[in-house]
């Protein structure tokens, strides 16, 4: 199975500073088809996960630009241009090239 | 407006069986694969189960397989998950997710496996 491993596990930031998130995956997520299904999710406190940005560095509708990604095959990395306060939550990776599909560990965001 | 609604969570024994529905509606149900996602209290995010749109394929993490069986009806816009002999770790909130990107989530059912 692929494993997805996630760094850091914490992240303390103070409004307006940048942060990056890695996903680290332990065999390329490159599908057969040419695409790459590596996603990133928010969840807040209390609620269920939502979508930030899909295939890598697709903005998903409705989410703001500060949340841009990066990354192929093995190595990928979420950042965060400016964090603002309704971004704390965790954050998860999520690959669906390869049956099962796996979440990374999560990385939570925290607020100075 | 994309809804997912869960239901069918609660308190059972060990060894027990649950059946999960998901109700889908504000998109066409049947054109999208759909997913079961599962997390234990203060844990991460599980993923355990694929269904393909027209049911050809399924899919299942390896901690459920031969107990757990994903279905659906596209007929009713329905996501449906049996849960067989269950056990204290099977114990989540279980979520339904749509399609490739995971793009919509419902709000979850709890189900708690516990003597």
């Amino acid at each position: 199975d692929v494993v997805l491993t996630q760094t850091p596990p914490t992240l303390s930031a103070t409004i307006g500073q940048s942060v990056s998130i890695s996903c680290r995956s332990s065999q390329s997520l490159l599908h057969s088809n040419g695409n790459t299904y590596l996603h990133w999710l928010l969840q807040r406190p209390g609620q269920s996960p939502q979508l930030l940005i899909y295939s890598v560095s697709r903005l998903e509708s409705g989410v703001p630009n500060r949340f841009s990604g990066s990354g192929s095959g093995t190595d990928f990395t979420l950042k965060i241009s400016g964090v603002e306060a309704e971004d704390l939550g965790v954050y998860y990776c999520v690959q669906g090239t390869h049956a099962p599909f796996t979440f990374g560990s999560g990385t939570k965001l925290e607020i100075k | 407006e994309v809804q997912l609604v869960e239901s069918g969570g609660g308190l059972v024994k060990p060894g027990s069986s649950l059946k999960l529905s998901c109700v889908a509606s504000g998109f066409t149900f049947s054109s999208y694969g759909m997913h079961w996602i599962r997390q234990a209290p203060k844990k991460g995010l599980e993923w355990i189960a694929l269904i393909y749109y027209d049911s050809s394929n399924k899919y299942y993490a390896d901690s459920v397989k031969g107990r757990f069986t994903i279905s659906r009806d596209n007929s009713k816009n329905t996501l449906y998950l049996e849960m067989n002999s269950l056990r204290s770790e099977d114990t989540a909130m279980y979520y339904c997710a749509k399609g490739s990107r995971f793009a919509y989530w419902g709000q979850g059912t709890l189900v708690t496996v516990s003597s």
